[in-house]
């Protein structure tokens, strides 16, 4: 069974303050990894997918490193905004055959304006 | 295209009834996945296909679930019997499966929200 773990499972932090995420996934047989924003009442949307050991992506005030020789993947907000309340979620692929993508539970991030 | 699109958005019915969901995946995708969210999960893998072939399901599902591709276009999960557990968002994506795995990224449709009295 993939253990797929996200830390903290929730946060609220102030307007402007930067945080940071974590997602922990098995370092054997390792793909790829996916990073989706969900905003209450919406769908889940795609941040990042990263494929290589000390990638690093960036989209705007959001990056995202991976490491899969330990298995994990830090998600930084830099300069929270309220807009960027939402849950954060990972899904590591792994090379099982498989296009079976298991989600963590998330980190839920609620920024107090 | 206007993504992936869902069926009904909200459906509440009574324990012992059956509820089928629709799921109309990106035209050009030819994986669809089927996943269940309960409040303070993450979504909770349920099925999924290439084309019209169902190639993994969850052990999770009880016989109770049945998903269906007919012709590699929509998709359909039917809960039959329907129990309060079963009360969840029920997601649906779909991907291109093609080219890098950065066309593996998955479009999720708005989810279809049963509630079992």
């Amino acid at each position: 069974i993939l253990n797929v773990e996200q830390s903290p499972q929730s946060l609220h932090v102030q307007e402007g303050d930067s945080t940071n995420f974590t997602c922990s996934f098995p370092s054997s047989n390792f793909y790829a990894l996916h990073w989706y924003r969900w905003e209450t009442a919406k769908s889940p949307e795609a941040l990042f997918v990263m494929t290589l050991n000390g990638d690093e992506k960036k989209k705007g005030r959001i990056s995202a490193t991976l490491n899969t020789k330990e298995g994990y993947s830090y998600l930084y907000i830099k300069g929270s905004q309220p807009e960027d309340s939402a849950t954060y979620l990972c899904a590591p692929h792994l090379t099982s055959g498989t296009y079976k993508y298991i989600f963590g539970t998330g980190t839920r991030l609620k920024v107090l304006a | 295209d206007t993504g992936v699109s869902q069926d009904p958005r909200h459906k509440i019915t009574k324990r012992g009834q059956n509820v089928t969901f629709r799921c109309d995946p990106i035209s050009e995708h030819n994986r669809l996945y089927w996943y269940r969210q309960t409040l303070g999960q993450g979504p909770e893998f349920l099925t999924y296909f290439q084309n019209e072939a169902q190639l993994e399901k969850s052990r999770l599902l009880s016989d109770r679930f049945s998903a269906e591709r007919p012709k590699g276009s929509f998709s359909t999960l039917e809960i039959q019997r329907t129990e309060q557990g079963d009360s969840a968002m029920y997601l649906c994506a779909s991907s291109s499966g093609q080219g890098s795995s950065g066309a593996n990224v998955l479009t999720f449709g708005a989810g279809s929200r049963l509630t079992v009295l």
